[in-house]
């Protein structure tokens, strides 16, 4: 069964420093992806970036890039300049293909609390 | 671009009363899944939708929960006889086809058993 681990509980960052929260996956499957999502106070699942097995660059998004490690099956997340409105909860995500027979359905870790001080 | 809409936003009830959430995906979308997300815990996958069939389920739902998506627009979770341990977010999140494709989120309906 696949298997997403967020060992940080929190973090903190002054603003306008670069940040990575980490993200570490297990699965059988040699296709699969892996998603970042936000979710602010209030509550909503804002996705964020995406980063496919057989994906040869890192993904880039604006100031979020993922540091996409296969052998190490790890897939962390790097947001930099941060900001004040950048402070929220990051869970990262992974969908496998299960041998064929997923849907598409996500696998989710337990989130980090990312704070950022002024 | 409307995204995806669940109503409603609370629901607060009596122990033991059904309740039944709704989820409006986005138009084109055909992919719908619900999640159910508790305090400090990451979301956990409930049950899938392509267009109207019902293609996978949890083991965590069980046969109190039922969920529809009668013409493969919107979607309705249902959960009879509630109970402390339903208390929770509930998530609804769609997608079109293509295993790169983002689910988007709606905003939920957190449920409060008394």
């Amino acid at each position: 069964a696949q298997k997403i681990t967020q060992t940080q509980p929190g973090m903190f960052v002054q603003e306008k420093e670069a940040v990575t929260l980490d993200c570490t996956y297990d699965t059988s499957d040699p296709s699969y992806g892996l998603f970042w999502y936000k979710q602010p106070s209030s509550g909503e699942m804002i996705f964020l970036i995406y980063q496919g097995s057989y994906d040869q660059q890192n993904a880039t998004e604006g100031r979020y890039s993922l540091n996409f490690q296969k052998a190490r099956k790890s897939a962390n997340l790097v947001i930099s300049a941060s900001q004040l409105g950048d402070s929220a909860m990051y869970f990262c995500a992974m969908r496998d293909n299960a041998g064929g027979t997923s849907y598409g359905k996500l696998t989710f870790g337990q989130g980090t609390i990312l704070t950022v001080h002024p | 671009d409307t995204g995806v809409s669940q109503d409603p936003r609370h629901k607060i009830t009596k122990r033991g009363q059904n309740v039944t959430f709704r989820c409006d995906p986005i138009s084109e979308h055909n992919r719908l899944y619900w999640y159910r997300q508790t305090l400090g815990q990451g979301p956990e996958f409930l049950t899938y939708f392509q267009n109207e069939a019902q293609l996978e389920k949890s083991r965590l739902l069980s046969d109190r929960f039922s969920a529809e998506r009668p013409k493969g627009s919107f979607s309705t979770l249902e959960i009879q006889r509630t109970e402390q341990g339903d208390s929770a977010m509930y998530l609804c999140a769609s997608s079109s086809g293509g295993s790169n494709q983002p689910q988007h989120f709606g905003d939920g309906t957190r449920l409060s058993i008394l």
